[in-house]
């Protein structure tokens, strides 16, 4: 089966500017998160979707906001970049959340 | 604040020995538990799932939990360099099984 794909896989921005991250889910697969992962921080919940819907919201400023599209594709997006938004952005899909994901290769995102 | 706490590492072990890798969680209500391996430069790959109280074994890899103890541990057997990476461990949110907690990660090293 083909895999959770993501795109951009690199980018680079600089402070204030805003970035849209994609994310296509196995297919079949309804939920899909996003993660952050940086070296000090570890792997951050963002959010979860599931049919068009966030369905969970982690601890991140509104900066950072998603959605689902009717055939699953997720996209998030980062308003007014700062440079701790410089990390590995992650989207995992699962057949109905929580369980058994599976994630993409991530975006990394670089901010000047 | 839900936390999962691993040793950092690194942990070394000659090729072909066990190794044993820890993890405890402080969400009591928390129902589904993780190990994702994450080679450096790529993104996390499940490995290995258990919900239940007890051993489950696939392969080289057993995991173990203990849910009175909010402990969970990955054992692998007859290391190869291979599975030289960080072993996350990952709990589901008591209440939100579309959301998990990472651990930081504890760095494997297989000696040849």
């Amino acid at each position: 089966k083909a895999g959770v794909t993501q795109t951009p896989r690199y980018l680079i921005k600089t402070r204030g500017q805003q970035v849209t991250l994609s994310c296509s889910p196995i297919s079949g697969h309804r939920s899909v998160s996003w993660y952050q992962q940086t070296p000090g921080q570890g792997l951050q919940f963002l959010f979860e979707y599931f049919s068009e819907t966030q369905r969970n919201k982690g601890n991140f400023p509104g900066r950072f906001s998603g959605r689902q599209f009717s055939n699953s594709r997720s996209e998030m997006n980062v308003s007014t970049l700062e440079l701790g938004d410089s990390a590995l952005y992650l989207c995992a899909s699962s057949l109905e959340g929580g369980t058994l994901m599976d994630f993409g290769p991530g975006t990394r995102l670089t901010v000047l | 604040q839900k936390e999962v706490e691993q040793n950092s590492g690194p942990l070394s072990v000659p090729e072909g020995a066990i190794a044993s890798l820890n993890c405890t969680y402080s969400d009591r209500g928390s129902q589904s538990f993780f190990w994702y391996r994450q080679y450096s430069g790529k993104s996390p790959e499940l490995i290995m799932f258990i919900y239940s109280n007890g051993d489950k074994e696939d392969g080289r890899f057993t995991a173990q939990l203990n849910k009175a103890s909010q402990y969970v541990s990955l054992l692998i057997r007859d290391s190869q360099p291979s599975d030289s990476a960080t072993y996350l461990c990952a709990v589901n949110e008591s209440g939100n099984t579309g959301k998990l907690i990472f651990g930081q990660g504890t760095t494997l090293q297989v000696k040849p």
